[in-house]
């Protein structure tokens, strides 16, 4: 059974039109991370939470937001998509600090 | 902040033969590798993880070793199969807000 859901799988927008991407957990754990992931790289780190206390990495575009209005749900919202942000969004979560991360299997958001 | 290099980028081997990937990181106080896999279009998922107090890790076919002088840490997979083809990442983190930070990705194909 699937522990960290993604909706949707996929996502098409218009370029500059507002899109949420969503993640929830039924595994309880404290921290979500939402990253970027695009073709044939790493993952990147976009912001997480532990808790309700929200990080934010420093060269993540202020386009990006994100909210975490409980334990199990945690949204991406991207204000005003632009081409450039066409890519896979992963989220994941751990239990605490330094566990290990599970990961959801993704949205793949494309920009037209 | 960290940074962790990851060789070879694509590593091509015979069914039944061994693969290594190696990674090396940057700061001392990282106490936290995991490894995942990834299919393409799939999510990435732990496979082993590794902390800074042991210097190997072995579960099955798959082993991890951990040399905290030289900061690098080594995958190794045994008796490969065709169902081992995928990218693997390493990564390292040194705790607290858990920030992975991730190599490049090696490409690992086996070939019948």
């Amino acid at each position: 059974d699937a522990m960290v859901i993604q909706n949707p799988r996929y996502q098409v927008t218009q370029f500059g039109k507002p899109v949420t991407l969503s993640c929830s957990q039924t595994l309880n754990h404290n921290v979500m991370y939402w990253y970027q992931q695009k073709s044939s790289q790493a993952p990147k780190l976009l912001f997480h939470y532990y808790d309700k206390d929200f990080n934010n990495e420093a060269d993540t575009p202020d386009n990006f937001q994100s909210r975490r209005p409980n334990t199990s749900f945690c949204f991406l919202d991207i204000r005003s998509p632009g081409l450039g942000d066409a890519a896979m969004y992963l989220c994941a979560t751990s239990i605490e600090g330094n566990q290990p991360q599970h990961f959801g299997d993704g949205t793949r958001l494309s920009i037209l | 902040g960290e940074n962790v290099e990851q060789h070879p980028s694509t590593l091509s081997v015979q069914e039944g033969d061994s693969a290594v990937i190696k990674c090396t990181y940057s700061d001392s106080a990282s106490n936290y590798f995991p490894w995942y896999k990834q299919e393409l279009g799939k999510r990435p998922q732990l496979i082993i993880d590794i902390r800074s107090n042991v210097g190997e890790k072995k579960d099955q076919r798959i082993a991890v070793t951990l040399n905290k002088t030289a900061k690098h840490f080594s995958l190794h997979i045994t008796e490969t199969q065709p169902e081992d083809s995928a990218v693997y990442f390493c990564a390292a983190s040194r705790g607290g807000g858990n920030k992975l930070t991730f190599g490049t990705g090696t490409q690992l194909k086996v070939e019948l």
